[in-house]
């Protein structure tokens, strides 16, 4: 059963515009994350946060930004949208941010960039 | 590099074979898990196993901590089974690092 909601499914745009995608989560949790799956098929962390903490990896381009009103709800904007960005776009959750819990997963945003 | 491994990369097996998917990790971990992806991207947790064995159905994951790696038995496998099946580790507090997965084609 979807504990983890993700809006739109799909997404087309142009280079250069804003973009911005919705998770909710219904768990509870305390923690939240997005993914990016590129390309080649690789996942990677591109954000935790829990009401306390941002955690950012370092590898993330700058027009990349969360945006959380509270714990169970964690958007993801991209100001100005490049090629490189097509991809799909996972939302997480876990019970906290530290300490050995699963992470459960929403359906995804697949974005593609013209 | 990439801190963890899996392997085989593809499997083809016929309905009814076994299969042992491997996951390699370089580093000292938090948790371990184990996913199966949807062909359109979406992701089904098969297991939480940061260590020892559990099962589920058809399903088997085992990971030894001290050895580094994790394992995914499929026995008995069904055209069902058919799809990409993802390890990851998460490091402490960092979320999760994933594999490259093992992409399993099941044949009638």
């Amino acid at each position: 059963e979807t504990a983890v909601f993700q809006t739109p499914n799909y997404h087309v745009t142009q280079v250069g515009n804003e973009v911005s995608f919705n998770c909710k989560q219904t768990l509870g949790h305390d923690t939240m994350y997005w993914y990016k799956q590129d390309s080649k098929k690789l996942l990677k962390i591109m954000f935790s946060y829990n009401n306390k903490q941002l955690i950012v990896n370092e590898t993330v381009p700058r027009r990349f930004s969360p945006q959380s009103s509270d714990k169970a709800h964690l958007n993801l904007r991209i100001k100005s949208v490049e090629p490189e960005d097509s991809a799909v776009y996972l939302c997480a959750s876990s019970p906290a941010l530290l300490g050995q819990y699963e992470q459960y997963f929403g359906p995804g945003t697949r974005l593609t960039v013209l | 590099g990439q801190q963890v491994q899996q392997s085989p990369a593809s499997l083809v097996l016929q309905e009814g074979e076994n299969a042992e998917l491997q996951c390699n990790f370089s580093t000292s971990l938090n948790s371990m898990q184990w996913f199966y992806q949807r062909p359109g991207g979406s992701l089904v947790s098969l297991f939480y196993n940061p260590s020892g064995t559990k099962h589920s159905g058809r399903l088997t994951s085992t990971t030894v901590i001290k050895e580094r790696r994790s394992s995914l038995h499929i026995s008995s496998s069904q055209t069902t089974d058919s799809g990409t099946y993802l390890c990851a580790l998460e490091l402490y507090a960092q979320g999760l690092t994933f594999g490259l997965g093992t992409r399993v084609s099941v044949f009638p």
